[in-house]
């Protein structure tokens, strides 16, 4: 597609159950980031991906967060027994390469509701 | 630590006057990136500039200018003859060697902009 794309758009789901959030990057970034946002704060990193290279994990907020990528290109975001603070929007974004060089893409995000 | 600092939570201007939104940054780097990002209420982030540490020429884009200044380690962002599809929430971002925890492209609390007519 021409742009960063996530689905679901929006998801609500109990407390306790695992969760997947999808990204679709732009064709041919290497670079993906995940970022979150909760209702009124700035964007809190949580992983990064850039190419084959071992994934930036270190703003994931506890192990009941992980990611994937797949082939290079689509990653997925796991919550593992949300709870209601995991509530946020979840922001992905791609870009051509390291991140410093070229700008970061974003996507539309997926608002995540723990109820 | 790498750490962007955007003071102004929310500004409020009436259309057609100019605003400037105030971003510092601290990085040990040499080499660092600096950048601005809009985020309409529709919620998709939109890039506006990239500026790397070594280039300290301000910048003009329409209405939009920037001014970076390492002496004091800003990079504020005005907006002349605000409008009202102006009204966001902008965000400074600042992306410099990873190092540690702290991941790589960092941004700013953003500021919420409100231009009414």
């Amino acid at each position: 597609g021409a742009g960063v794309s996530q689905s679901p758009s929006n998801k609500v789901t109990e407390k306790g159950k695992d969760v997947e959030l999808r990204c679709d990057p732009i064709s041919g970034h290497t670079a993906l980031y995940w970022y979150r946002q909760s209702l009124g704060q700035g964007l809190e990193f949580l992983i990064y991906f850039q190419g084959n290279s071992a994934p930036d994990k270190s703003g994931l907020p506890s192990d009941r967060f992980s990611a994937e990528r797949t082939g290079g290109s689509v990653s997925t975001l796991t919550i593992q027994r949300t709870q209601q603070e995991d509530s946020a929007v979840y922001l992905c974004a791609s870009s051509t390469d390291w991140g410093g060089i070229a700008e970061a893409f974003f996507g539309q995000g997926t608002r995540l509701t723990v109820v | 630590a790498q750490k962007v600092t955007q003071a102004q939570t929310e500004i409020s201007v009436v259309e057609k006057e100019d605003v400037t939104l105030d971003c510092v940054y601290e990085t040990r780097d040499t080499t660092y990136y600096l950048f601005w990002y809009k985020q309409p209420p529709s919620g998709e982030l939109v890039f506006l500039i990239r500026r790397n540490s070594f280039d300290e020429q301000n910048e003009i884009s329409g209405r939009y200018s920037w001014n970076f200044q390492k002496s004091t380690s800003s990079f504020n962002f005005t907006i002349t003859a605000s409008q009202v599809v102006d009204s966001a929430v902008y965000f400074c971002a600042l992306f410099g060697p990873r190092r540690g925890s702290q991941g790589n492209l960092i941004f700013g609390k953003g500021t919420k902009l409100s231009v009414k007519p």
